[in-house]
């Protein structure tokens, strides 16, 4: 089984920063990579797949890099409805497997 | 608009069966492969079994949950299942369905609102 693991587990950024979550895999999963966006009570929503491309209506400050083992999200300039906790997803293998997730909270 | 909406969850004893149920809309159903997952209580996600669009023997399952539960399709209803059997308490978890994306890809292009399964006595 693939261990996705990221880091850190919680992130403190004032609105406006920037935030870099990790995620990193035990063996490479190529570019099968995603990220998911939840918030609380909700499900949750597909923000990056591919590794770097954006899903449908993801605005542009989401961003998404790497390949093989280490991967990062970006978000460029975080906004009040950003705070929420991250995944990250690997569908290179099964099982498929996900990371623990990052929390982002406001500072 | 596509939507998926779960229902069957509820309070189960341990030991004890229950069926879930995913009433897809907005998309051609069979076109698409369809998967479970599970979130406990204050905890991540995790990913529990994967079926093919046209369902049969094209089946996924995690480790945690081979043998007890089954995915089944059934295209003529728009409808997907999750028989969960011999049921135990660390299933307890908010279970969601969510749809393969265009590409085939193995991830999870939209999620239902959940349904929460309680495995307690």
């Amino acid at each position: 089984e693939i261990v996705m693991t990221q880091s850190p587990a919680t992130l403190s950024v004032s609105p406006g920063e920037r935030a870099t979550l990790s995620c990193r895999a035990s063996q490479s999963v190529r570019t099968d990579l995603a990220w998911y966006q939840q918030k609380p009570g909700q499900a949750p929503r597909l923000l990056i797949h591919g590794a770097s491309t954006r899903a449908t209506g993801i605005p542009a400050r989401f961003s998404g890099s790497g390949s093989g083992t280490d991967f990062t999200l970006t978000i460029s300039s975080l906004q009040s409805e950003d705070f929420a906790v991250y995944y990250c997803q690997q569908y290179n293998k099964w099982p498929l497997t996900f990371g623990g997730g990052t929390k982002v909270e406001i500072k | 608009e596509v939507q998926l909406l779960e229902s069957g969850g509820g309070l189960v004893q341990p030991g004890g069966s229950l069926r879930l149920s995913c009433a897809a809309s907005g998309f051609t159903f069979s076109s698409y492969g369809m998967s479970w997952v599970r979130q406990a209580p204050g905890k991540g996600l995790e990913w529990v079994s994967t079926i093919s669009s046209g369902g049969g023997r094209n089946t996924y399952y995690a480790d945690s949950v081979k043998g007890r539960f089954t995915i089944s399709k059934d295209n003529s209803k728009d409808t997907l299942y999750l028989q969960m059997n011999s049921l135990r308490a660390e299933d307890t978890a908010v279970y969601y369905c969510a749809k393969r994306p265009d590409s085939g890809s193995y991830l999870f292009d939209f999620w239902g609102q959940g349904t929460l399964v309680t495995v307690s006595s």
